[in-house]
């Protein structure tokens, strides 16, 4: 059963234009999201995480929203360019627990 | 400077062999993790040791056997390889109390 999900598989935008990526989970038990960016044949980077205190936590060009309720959150990056172009995995954990679990991952293109 | 390294990058053997990964990190972290990313996509925590002392061990055949020879290294054995080993393998470490894990650059095991 998946746990996180991240129902796009893929995502188009123009350079200079918002993207948004969704993630929903279903274990009310997670209070700590997490964004990780991974490139071809990297492992994932660390992007922008946010805990279940917060709605919105903000760096730069990225922004993540937590909507505890709807168990959804979302990552905005504002403008969009080309060199944001990955794949994208939502995460989340139980505080203190550590153990981290993943969507299956969005691939955002942004186009010059 | 590598944060996270793993030996080797690719693996190709045959079902039935014995192999080892290799994962060395220099954050100075006390936590590290093996994931898995199969042809699906899921990246899963597989094994996850705080201060050389196994504390997280997932459905794993133990076919896997980690070792922590010290806080920076989590070498990763498998015997009697199968088919359905071939995955890439992440290794992960974090800072106790903190739930940012960094990733190694990923291993992509092959089995013919």
């Amino acid at each position: 059963d998946q746990q996180v999900k991240q129902n796009s598989p893929s995502l188009s935008v123009q350079e200079g234009r918002i993207s948004i990526l969704n993630c929903d989970y279903t274990n009310s038990m997670f209070d700590y999201f997490l964004w990780y960016k991974k490139y071809p044949a990297e492992g994932p980077t660390f992007l922008i995480s946010i805990s279940s205190i917060k709605d919105k936590n903000e760096d730069g060009r990225f922004t993540v929203f937590l909507n505890k309720s709807a168990k959804h959150l979302s990552l905005h990056i504002v403008p969009s360019q080309p060199g944001d172009s990955a794949v994208y995995f939502c995460a989340a954990s139980i505080g203190g627990y550590s153990t981290l679990t993943f969507g299956k991952g969005t691939m955002l293109l942004v186009s010059p | 400077d590598t944060a996270v390294s793993q030996t080797p990058k690719y693996l190709v053997t045959q079902m039935g062999n014995d192999k080892s990964i290799k994962c060395e990190q220099n954050l100075g972290h006390d936590t590290m993790y093996w994931y898995k990313q199969d042809s699906k996509k899921f990246l899963k925590i597989m094994f996850s040791y705080n201060n050389k002392e196994l504390i997280i061990n997932e459905t794993v055949p133990n076919r896997f056997s980690p070792k922590s020879p010290d806080k920076a290294h989590l070498n990763l054995h498998i015997n009697s390889l199968e088919l359905g080993d071939s995955a890439v393998y992440f290794c992960a470490s974090s800072q106790q109390g903190s739930e940012t894990q960094y990733f190694g650059p990923g291993t992509r095991l092959l089995v013919l």
